[in-house]
């Protein structure tokens, strides 16, 4: 079966350090998208790309970077972790508007 | 500027009864509407969505209802089960501009319980 798994589920980290979390899907879709989840925020966009090679920034994504090579898997990357980050982030992909988005479990990133 | 809104955090039920979610928006532009189940350690799940051409989408024990005119969208769950307790969020997306295509604006979430 298709699916999208996000590595790693956990992930404690330093201020200052520079954090990757993947992201790989197995359903071919075009779109792909990085969402972190506060408590009295919902789900917001950090970034998105609508294939390879391109690459968008959503409402909050200062301090992130991402990159997509292939179709499979959109890395995101905080390139200086701060406190502000900890949070769970929850990557996403889909074939179209019309159709549901398929989201991965969560990665849980704490920064101390 | 929370553009989709959901102003009850927690809701709570009796088993057997009615379960209803509301969401406002603000963007007259969204144009499809979307409900997602959360569970504690999952990924949100979708579950049910509409387009702005309709005002009523079933399926199953959920239904959502879409009132344009007043920017709300409702999720009546009937008869409500111990298991639907969740998370859940609405979202809204637009295919507008080209730019906006595919993404999904969010709402806080209501914690729904399901009492025995």
């Amino acid at each position: 079966d298709a699916e999208i798994t996000q590595s790693p589920r956990h992930k404690i980290t330093e201020t200052g350090r520079q954090v990757t979390l993947a992201c790989h899907q197995t359903w071919n879709h075009n779109n792909m998208f990085w969402y972190r989840q506060d408590l009295g925020h919902g789900l917001r966009l950090i970034h998105y790309s609508y294939g390879v090679h391109d690459t968008n920034k959503g409402e909050v994504s200062d301090g992130y970077s991402v990159s997509r090579s292939n179709t499979e898997d959109l890395p995101l990357t905080l390139e200086s972790a701060a406190s502000s980050q900890t949070s769970v982030y929850f990557c996403a992909s889909s074939e179209s508007i019309w159709v549901r988005a398929f989201f991965g479990q969560g990665t849980r990133l704490t920064v101390v | 500027d929370q553009q989709v809104k959901q102003n009850s955090p927690s809701l709570s039920v009796q088993e057997g009864r009615i379960s209803i979610l509301n969401c406002d928006y603000t963007n007259s532009m969204f144009d499809y509407f979307l409900w997602y189940k959360k569970y504690p350690a999952e990924g949100p799940t979708f579950l049910i969505s509409i387009s702005s051409i309709k005002d009523k989408n079933e399926d199953g024990r959920f239904t959502v209802f879409l009132n344009k005119s007043a920017k709300h969208l409702s999720l009546h769950i009937v008869p409500s089960q111990p298991g639907d307790s969740a998370v859940y969020f609405c979202a809204a997306s637009t295919n507008a501009g080209g730019t906006s295509y595919g993404k999904l604006t969010f709402g806080q979430g209501t914690i729904l319980t399901v009492h025995p």
